[in-house]
């Protein structure tokens, strides 16, 4: 059971990227997701969810009409468009899994992929 | 979407037991039975410690217990070792929203 996050890196203020999650070891459309983030040297702070088949997406206030949440399970793979980026957007952005067996537990997190806004 | 209220450190010797505080309101830890808490290790990923404010993952030490009283959920960890030492996340569900606590250290004397 695993998750791997990839697509950050450095990017100007206002510009964009699309973070991706890949999902392996279980059945990935069954399962709602999480992206998370942490700011450096911050604490966790949920950025968005969306539901086994997409029905129900929901966002964070800080995020709300920049960050798209999507997510393809005949891929496997969940993803974030992040757009007009802020400075105050650096931070490691996880995706995890939100458990059905632990219901409403996050039981699988990825490694984390870095995204730094900065010009 | 106001964060929890976590204490930002506490500490113990090995042996001994704390308590890690996490205070929300009627809106997310009072309205639902679905606090988590997770410990991060430096460098690490989040890892979950407790689920539906009392229950332990598979794996997780006896050692780590969960309780909740109306707005206010708690984690105890007991017989303090020193690979406890890192930090500690409380987490609820508010209905559509995930609210995290603003996370505390927890050192090991």
């Amino acid at each position: 059971v695993q998750l791997v996050e990839s697509g950050g890196g450095l990017v100007k203020p206002g510009g964009s990227l699309r973070l991706s999650c890949a999902a392996s070891g279980f059945t990935f459309s069954t399962y709602s997701m999480n992206w998370v983030r942490q700011a450096p040297g911050k604490g966790l702070e949920w950025v968005s969810s969306i539901s086994s088949s997409s029905t129900y997406i929901y966002y964070a206030d800080s995020v709300k009409g920049r960050f798209t949440i999507s997510r393809d399970n005949a891929k496997n793979s969940l993803y974030l468009q992040v757009n007009s980026l802020r400075a105050e957007d650096t931070a490691m952005y996880y995706c995890a899994r939100i458990g059905i067996d632990y219901y409403y537990g996050l039981d699988v997190w990825g490694q984390g992929t870095t995204v730094t806004v900065s010009s | 979407q106001s964060a929890l209220t976590q204490p930002a450190s506490v500490s113990g010797s090995p042996g001994q037991s704390i308590t890690i505080s996490c205070t929300g309101t009627t809106s997310e830890v009072g309205s639902y039975n679905l606090v988590s808490w997770y410990q991060q290790h430096p460098g690490k990923a989040p890892k979950l410690m407790i689920y539906e404010g009392t229950k332990r993952p598979s794996g997780v030490s006896i050692r780590f217990s969960g309780s909740k009283s109306g707005n206010t959920a708690s984690l105890t960890i007991s017989g303090l070792q020193a690979e406890d030492e890192a930090d500690y996340y409380c987490c609820s569900y508010a209905g559509s929203d995930w609210v995290f606590g603003g996370g505390t250290k927890l050192t090991v004397l």
